[in-house]
């Protein structure tokens, strides 16, 4: 199974410029979340999905967009990129938001905004 | 908001040492994970622990949830180089949010 996919792994920016990080999951689940990894800071929840069609905001929402339009897909829109959100970005999904529910990642996109 | 402070944030010791990693809050949590990440992958979830006083073993590793869930630790007994890696708890804070520590960057020398 691929499990949780994330493209690009890399990308840099320029200031002001927009893109998408796609995500993408293979197990069904209805859960899906992007985080941000930033050194001495942990890991700080943007955005989340219980399920298609709704969404909600994390610790760390501006300056991010998200929309899930398919239990599979799970897409992080930059829509004006700024040097703070030089980061690395991770995906993540889980059956649901049970306790016996782990969050299964993916291996990350690391974005550089110049 | 609910925070998690690990301790110590880097540690290196030799093969063969024991360690302990300390995951602290002042909030009560209704269940922490542990996460071990490599470099260029995901977090890996390792345990979850539930119960307030809970302890779970994995081969080495040991986990043990406070009795007020607010905290937790983990042992690692006799670490192996393979042991190297970051350390991240996360705690279940509601309302289908998981909050996590900033985590340990632990460093076995062969």
């Amino acid at each position: 199974n691929a499990g949780v996919t994330q493209t690009p792994k890399f990308q840099v920016l320029k200031t002001g410029q927009s893109m998408t990080l796609q995500c993408a999951q293979d197990m069904n689940h209805e859960y899906m979340s992007w985080y941000r990894q930033d050194p001495g800071m942990g890991l700080r929840l943007i955005h989340y999905s219980v399920g298609a069609g709704i969404t909600d905001q994390g610790e760390v929402p501006n300056g991010y967009n998200v929309s899930r339009s398919t239990t599979e897909d799970f897409p992080l829109r930059l829509l004006s990129a700024a040097p703070s959100q030089t980061s690395v970005y991770f995906c993540a999904s889980s059956y649901n938001r049970g306790l016996n529910s782990p969050l299964h990642f993916g291996n990350g996109t690391r974005l550089t905004v110049t | 908001t609910q925070l998690l402070e690990q301790s110590p944030q880097f540690l290196s010791i030799q093969e063969g040492e024991n360690l302990t990693v300390y995951c602290n809050s002042s909030s009560v949590f209704s269940s922490l994970q542990w996460y071990r990440q490599e470099p260029g992958e995901g977090p890996v979830l390792l345990v979850t622990v539930v119960t307030g006083g809970e302890v779970k073993k994995l081969k080495r590793l040991t986990f043990q949830f406070g009795d007020a869930r607010k905290d937790s630790s983990l042992h690692i007994t006799a670490a192996q180089p393979g042991d190297t890696g970051l350390y991240l708890c996360a705690g279940e804070g509601g309302a289908q949010k998981l909050v996590f520590g900033q985590g340990t960057r632990l460093t076995i020398n062969p």
